[in-house]
């Protein structure tokens, strides 16, 4: 199957500083992908919808200034979160439908990257 | 987002026992289907699709089934394993019309004894 990769795997920052997460869609291109966070124990829940050569759609409740998504090109879409607090800590989850021209596409996801926020 | 994330149920069950999985979803215009398993400190890994013009598929050890009606899904794992632990997500899908996200429930924890 396609292959997704998410740089770093693990960051531990200061409150107040940003981080970049990098999500890189590896052997296939990628108009679309879509970023998650999971808290520990909980599910997955979307953030935002991550289109390439256009503003991102952010999910009810998400802040559009503080996880800033910028989708650089096919391959690459990245996440700053923008000064980070404890609260923002949690496991960063990045996915991207393999497109085929069909109507329903698997999702392929990152191994996630695990954020700490001291 | 279209469900609620919250902590997750558990199943318990033996080494070679069947184990069954349910998931309610909520968007009725869903029409598409996944189970992931995620592995504590991994990304989710599909392990079968199911689209709303089924409502059973079967892979190796695994079954899905889906009820429209209800809006309802279950994963069947037969001869479950100690590697299958994991936590498992359903996650629906109302196609690539309405932005192609996926959205996950709540997930379950299942631990196999040895």
């Amino acid at each position: 199957g396609a292959v997704v990769s998410q740089h770093p795997s693990w960051v531990i920052c200061k409150s107040g500083t940003s981080v970049k997460i990098e999500c890189r869609s590896l052997d296939f291109q990628a108009t679309t992908m879509f970023w998650y966070r999971q808290f520990p124990k909980q599910s997955l829940m979307l953030m935002a919808t991550s289109n390439e050569g256009s503003k991102a759609t952010y999910e009810q409740g998400v802040e559009k200034d503080k996880f800033l998504i910028n989708h650089a090109s096919l391959t690459l879409s990245t996440l700053t979160v923008t000064s980070a607090h404890p609260e923002d800590s949690s496991f960063y989850i990045c996915s991207a439908p393999e497109t085929s021209g069909r109507v329903y596409n698997e999702q392929f996801f990152g191994p996630g990257t695990r954020l700490t926020v001291l | 987002g279209e469900s609620v994330g919250l902590h997750l149920p558990t199943l318990s069950v033996q080494e070679g026992d069947n184990s069954i999985i349910n998931c309610a979803y909520s968007n009725s215009a869903s029409d598409y289907f996944i189970w992931y398993k995620q592995e504590s400190g991994k990304g989710p890994q599909f392990i079968i699709d199911i689209r709303s013009n089924m409502d059973k598929r079967q892979g190796q050890r695994v079954t899905v089934l889906l009820n429209k009606t209800v809006k309802h899904l279950s994963l069947q794992i037969a001869a479950t394993q100690p590697g299958d632990s994991a936590v498992y997500f359903c996650a629906e899908n109302a196609g690539r019309g309405t932005g192609n996200q996926f959205y996950f429930g709540t997930g379950t924890s299942l631990t196999v004894i040895p």
